[in-house]
Protein backbone atom coordinates (compact mmCIF):
# COMPACT_ATOMS: atom_id res chain seq x y z
CA UNK A 1 0.00 0.00 0.00
CA UNK A 2 1.47 3.57 -1.21
CA UNK A 3 1.28 5.96 1.46
CA UNK A 4 2.29 9.36 2.72
CA UNK A 5 1.53 10.27 5.82
CA UNK A 6 1.64 13.55 8.05
CA UNK A 7 0.95 14.20 11.87
CA UNK A 8 -2.53 16.29 11.28
CA UNK A 9 -2.33 18.89 13.85
CA UNK A 10 -3.05 21.03 15.01
CA UNK A 11 0.27 22.52 14.96
CA UNK A 12 0.30 25.88 16.21
CA UNK A 13 2.95 28.35 16.53
CA UNK A 14 3.39 32.20 17.67
CA UNK A 15 4.34 34.65 14.54
CA UNK A 16 7.56 35.03 14.14
CA UNK A 17 8.76 31.53 14.80
CA UNK A 18 9.74 28.85 12.38
CA UNK A 19 6.92 26.29 11.77
CA UNK A 20 7.70 22.84 10.88
CA UNK A 21 6.24 20.53 8.34
CA UNK A 22 6.82 17.02 8.18
CA UNK A 23 5.51 14.28 5.80
CA UNK A 24 6.92 10.39 5.44
CA UNK A 25 6.39 8.23 2.75
CA UNK A 26 6.45 4.46 2.00
CA UNK A 27 8.34 4.08 -1.71
CA UNK A 28 11.88 4.32 -1.67
CA UNK A 29 11.79 4.80 -5.52
CA UNK A 30 9.93 8.11 -5.52
CA UNK A 31 11.74 10.71 -7.15
CA UNK A 32 9.36 13.92 -7.05
CA UNK A 33 7.48 15.75 -3.89
CA UNK A 34 5.48 18.65 -3.64
CA UNK A 35 4.50 21.18 -1.17
CA UNK A 36 0.60 22.53 -1.22
CA UNK A 37 -1.03 24.98 0.84
CA UNK A 38 -5.03 24.83 1.19
CA UNK A 39 -7.17 27.41 2.83
CA UNK A 40 -9.99 26.57 4.18
CA UNK A 41 -12.63 26.14 1.20
CA UNK A 42 -10.20 26.82 -1.42
CA UNK A 43 -8.01 24.64 -3.52
CA UNK A 44 -4.76 23.62 -2.95
CA UNK A 45 -1.88 25.76 -4.34
CA UNK A 46 1.81 24.62 -4.94
CA UNK A 47 4.34 26.02 -2.62
CA UNK A 48 7.62 24.14 -3.67
CA UNK A 49 8.97 20.83 -5.78
CA UNK A 50 11.74 19.07 -4.95
CA UNK A 51 13.76 16.41 -6.71
CA UNK A 52 16.81 16.33 -4.81
CA UNK A 53 19.00 15.14 -1.59
CA UNK A 54 19.09 18.40 0.51
CA UNK A 55 17.58 21.82 0.80
CA UNK A 56 15.68 23.94 -1.31
CA UNK A 57 14.96 27.68 -0.50
CA UNK A 58 12.25 29.80 -1.96
CA UNK A 59 11.32 32.79 0.36
CA UNK A 60 10.68 32.30 3.51
CA UNK A 61 10.11 28.05 2.47
CA UNK A 62 12.53 25.46 2.91
CA UNK A 63 12.22 21.68 1.74
CA UNK A 64 14.50 19.24 2.60
CA UNK A 65 14.38 16.17 1.44
CA UNK A 66 15.86 12.84 2.39
CA UNK A 67 15.71 9.67 0.13
CA UNK A 68 17.42 6.96 2.74
CA UNK A 69 14.92 7.91 5.82
CA UNK A 70 11.80 8.70 2.85
CA UNK A 71 10.75 11.99 4.59
CA UNK A 72 10.27 15.03 3.58
CA UNK A 73 9.91 18.37 5.55
CA UNK A 74 8.69 22.07 4.90
CA UNK A 75 10.50 25.30 7.11
CA UNK A 76 8.48 28.20 7.25
CA UNK A 77 10.72 31.10 8.72
CA UNK A 78 8.84 34.49 10.41
CA UNK A 79 5.70 32.45 10.45
CA UNK A 80 2.77 35.01 9.80
CA UNK A 81 -0.64 34.79 10.73
CA UNK A 82 -1.82 34.19 6.93
CA UNK A 83 0.52 30.94 6.57
CA UNK A 84 -2.46 29.81 9.04
CA UNK A 85 -3.77 27.10 6.67
CA UNK A 86 -2.97 23.04 5.67
CA UNK A 87 -0.40 21.90 4.16
CA UNK A 88 -0.50 18.76 1.80
CA UNK A 89 2.64 16.45 0.86
CA UNK A 90 2.29 14.73 -2.21
CA UNK A 91 4.78 12.04 -3.71
CA UNK A 92 4.77 10.56 -6.99
CA UNK A 93 5.15 6.99 -6.43
CA UNK A 94 5.49 3.51 -8.48
CA UNK A 95 1.49 2.45 -9.64
CA UNK A 96 1.80 -0.79 -11.82
CA UNK A 97 3.24 0.05 -14.97
CA UNK A 98 2.85 3.79 -14.49
CA UNK A 99 3.12 6.26 -11.59
CA UNK A 100 1.09 8.19 -9.56
CA UNK A 101 0.80 11.12 -7.22
CA UNK A 102 -0.25 10.01 -3.60
CA UNK A 103 -1.69 12.28 -0.90
CA UNK A 104 -1.08 12.95 2.56
CA UNK A 105 -4.14 14.19 4.80
CA UNK A 106 -2.33 17.16 5.37
CA UNK A 107 -1.22 18.98 8.67
CA UNK A 108 -3.12 22.33 9.96
CA UNK A 109 -0.88 24.63 10.33
CA UNK A 110 -2.22 27.75 12.67
CA UNK A 111 0.14 30.42 13.75
CA UNK A 112 -0.90 32.81 16.65
CA UNK A 113 -0.61 36.45 16.47
CA UNK B 1 -1.06 32.27 -18.15
CA UNK B 2 -4.37 31.02 -17.85
CA UNK B 3 -4.72 28.85 -14.90
CA UNK B 4 -7.23 25.68 -14.73
CA UNK B 5 -10.57 26.90 -15.28
CA UNK B 6 -13.32 24.55 -13.85
CA UNK B 7 -17.24 25.43 -14.57
CA UNK B 8 -19.22 25.44 -13.07
CA UNK B 9 -18.40 26.95 -10.04
CA UNK B 10 -21.33 26.11 -8.02
CA UNK B 11 -24.41 23.24 -8.38
CA UNK B 12 -27.39 22.20 -6.82
CA UNK B 13 -28.84 18.80 -7.88
CA UNK B 14 -31.24 16.70 -5.91
CA UNK B 15 -31.00 12.73 -5.83
CA UNK B 16 -31.53 10.46 -8.60
CA UNK B 17 -30.26 13.25 -11.15
CA UNK B 18 -27.26 13.30 -13.11
CA UNK B 19 -24.15 16.42 -12.90
CA UNK B 20 -21.17 17.04 -15.24
CA UNK B 21 -18.37 18.60 -14.65
CA UNK B 22 -15.96 20.52 -16.75
CA UNK B 23 -12.35 21.63 -16.50
CA UNK B 24 -10.03 23.05 -19.16
CA UNK B 25 -6.69 22.38 -17.63
CA UNK B 26 -3.66 24.96 -18.35
CA UNK B 27 -2.57 25.25 -22.06
CA UNK B 28 0.15 22.65 -23.05
CA UNK B 29 -0.97 20.20 -20.46
CA UNK B 30 -2.03 17.04 -21.26
CA UNK B 31 -2.65 15.53 -17.65
CA UNK B 32 -5.79 16.31 -16.13
CA UNK B 33 -6.89 14.04 -12.50
CA UNK B 34 -9.80 15.09 -10.90
CA UNK B 35 -10.29 14.77 -7.07
CA UNK B 36 -12.93 15.27 -4.68
CA UNK B 37 -13.04 16.59 -0.77
CA UNK B 38 -15.21 16.59 1.86
CA UNK B 39 -15.32 19.06 4.76
CA UNK B 40 -12.22 17.90 7.10
CA UNK B 41 -11.36 15.17 4.41
CA UNK B 42 -8.11 15.09 2.65
CA UNK B 43 -7.88 14.75 -1.42
CA UNK B 44 -9.78 11.32 -2.64
CA UNK B 45 -8.63 10.47 -6.06
CA UNK B 46 -11.56 9.57 -8.48
CA UNK B 47 -9.08 9.35 -12.06
CA UNK B 48 -6.13 10.82 -13.86
CA UNK B 49 -6.41 11.45 -17.95
CA UNK B 50 -3.69 11.57 -20.19
CA UNK B 51 -3.88 12.24 -23.86
CA UNK B 52 -7.14 11.06 -23.90
CA UNK B 53 -6.80 7.58 -21.93
CA UNK B 54 -7.53 7.35 -18.38
CA UNK B 55 -4.34 6.44 -16.77
CA UNK B 56 -5.20 6.17 -13.05
CA UNK B 57 -8.09 5.42 -11.39
CA UNK B 58 -9.13 5.45 -7.72
CA UNK B 59 -11.33 3.67 -5.36
CA UNK B 60 -15.12 5.45 -6.78
CA UNK B 61 -18.26 3.25 -7.77
CA UNK B 62 -18.66 3.26 -11.60
CA UNK B 63 -21.83 6.28 -11.12
CA UNK B 64 -18.40 8.46 -11.54
CA UNK B 65 -16.84 8.62 -14.89
CA UNK B 66 -14.95 11.08 -17.15
CA UNK B 67 -13.19 11.61 -20.68
CA UNK B 68 -10.82 13.38 -21.95
CA UNK B 69 -11.09 15.52 -25.36
CA UNK B 70 -8.28 15.71 -27.50
CA UNK B 71 -7.37 19.48 -26.49
CA UNK B 72 -7.04 18.09 -22.77
CA UNK B 73 -10.37 19.12 -21.84
CA UNK B 74 -12.02 16.81 -19.73
CA UNK B 75 -15.40 16.25 -18.33
CA UNK B 76 -16.40 14.26 -15.03
CA UNK B 77 -19.97 12.97 -14.58
CA UNK B 78 -21.75 11.47 -11.54
CA UNK B 79 -25.03 9.34 -12.43
CA UNK B 80 -27.99 8.84 -9.36
CA UNK B 81 -26.45 11.20 -7.48
CA UNK B 82 -26.29 10.47 -3.48
CA UNK B 83 -26.43 12.54 -0.95
CA UNK B 84 -22.83 11.63 0.29
CA UNK B 85 -22.22 12.82 -3.31
CA UNK B 86 -21.60 16.54 -1.64
CA UNK B 87 -18.41 17.60 -2.23
CA UNK B 88 -15.67 19.86 -3.61
CA UNK B 89 -14.48 18.46 -6.77
CA UNK B 90 -11.40 19.64 -7.98
CA UNK B 91 -9.60 19.47 -11.12
CA UNK B 92 -5.91 19.37 -11.93
CA UNK B 93 -3.66 19.67 -14.66
CA UNK B 94 0.26 19.15 -15.20
CA UNK B 95 2.76 18.68 -18.46
CA UNK B 96 3.63 15.17 -17.34
CA UNK B 97 2.15 13.65 -14.17
CA UNK B 98 4.97 11.51 -13.32
CA UNK B 99 6.98 14.28 -12.09
CA UNK B 100 5.43 18.11 -12.95
CA UNK B 101 3.71 19.18 -10.01
CA UNK B 102 -0.51 19.42 -10.76
CA UNK B 103 -1.94 23.17 -11.16
CA UNK B 104 -5.55 22.96 -9.59
CA UNK B 105 -8.79 24.94 -10.94
CA UNK B 106 -10.89 26.53 -8.17
CA UNK B 107 -13.07 23.48 -7.93
CA UNK B 108 -16.91 22.65 -8.21
CA UNK B 109 -18.97 23.17 -4.88
CA UNK B 110 -21.54 20.31 -5.81
CA UNK B 111 -24.19 19.73 -3.52
CA UNK B 112 -26.85 17.52 -3.32
CA UNK B 113 -30.82 18.01 -1.40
Amino acid sequence: QKEVEQNSGPLSVPEGAIASLNCTYSDRGSQSFFWYRQYSGKSPELIMSIYSNGDKEDGRFTAQLNKASQYVSLLIRDSQPSDSATYLCAVNMDAGNNRKLIWGLGTSLAVNP
Amino acid sequence: KAGVTQTPRYLIKTRGQQVTLSCSPISGHRSVSWYQQTPGQGLQFLFEYFSETQRNKGNFPGRFSGRQFSNSRSEMNVSTLELGDSALYLCASSFDSFNQPQHFGDGTRLSIL
